[in-house]
């Protein structure tokens, strides 16, 4: 089945401890990104990736990182999560192929930050 | 700077009845707009995008750009239309700004 998946899907850790969401899709997509959901905000980008090695900031990349080095494949890793990290995590992949820009969405990851 | 305005948190509307929810937004340029749904339990998905100028489920959204408005309707609204919807602007295809959200609710 084509798709995007995520994991975990739910995660509770501490203030300071690494950790990585990994995303992964099966549908051959050029285009990835990342976005955080939280009450009342709505989706906000966080990094997303045009092709392997080609990677960009979005709107809150503050405190994240990422890398695009499959196409399959766009990890998010936050290198010393903070209580102000706690929300949805959505990751998306796009054909952008002949001007097709929708975008497929994972089923959300739920982390929460101690 | 891009941003999207839905300025409903809730709509509730009786089945049968028009819908629609609104959609504004600021952007220096020519943006690509769209309108995703994620159902209760279901994955965020893609309902509408203007460049297509589709009708999906009944519903429509035209694009006004002397408005700056991207609002969706639909002439009758049906129960299996209660979902979340957001309003998307992308920006050079590759940077994307949602709304924040409205929650529709058509009851019987």
């Amino acid at each position: 089945e084509a798709q995007v998946t995520q994991n975990p899907r739910y995660l509770i850790t501490v203030t300071g401890k690494k950790l990585t969401v990994t995303c992964s899709q099966n549908m051959n997509h050029e285009y990835m990104s990342w976005y955080r959901q939280d009450p009342g905000l709505g989706l906000r980008q966080i990094y997303y990736s045009m092709n392997v090695e080609v990677t960009d900031k979005g709107d809150v990349p503050e405190g994240y990182k990422v890398s695009r080095k499959e196409k399959r494949n766009f990890p998010l890793i936050l290198e010393s999560p903070s209580p102000n990290q706690t929300s949805l995590y959505f990751c998306a992949s796009s054909p952008r192929a002949s001007g097709n820009n929708e975008q497929f969405f994972g089923p959300g990851t739920r982390l929460t930050v101690l | 700077a891009q941003r999207v305005t839905q300025p409903e948190k809730l709509l509730s509307v009786f089945k049968g009845a028009p819908v629609e929810l609104k959609c504004n937004y600021s952007y220096s340029g020519s943006p690509e707009l769209f309108w995703y749904v994620q159902y209760s339990r279901q994955r965020l998905q893609l309902l509408l995008r203007h460049i297509s100028r589709e009708s999906i489920k009944g519903f429509t959204a035209d694009l006004n750009k002397g408005e700056t408005s991207f609002h969706l309707k639909k002439p009758f609204a049906q129960e299996e239309d209660s979902a979340m919807y957001y309003c998307a602007l992308s920006r050079n295809f590759n940077k994307f700004y949602f709304g924040s959200g409205t929650k529709l609710n058509v009851k019987p």
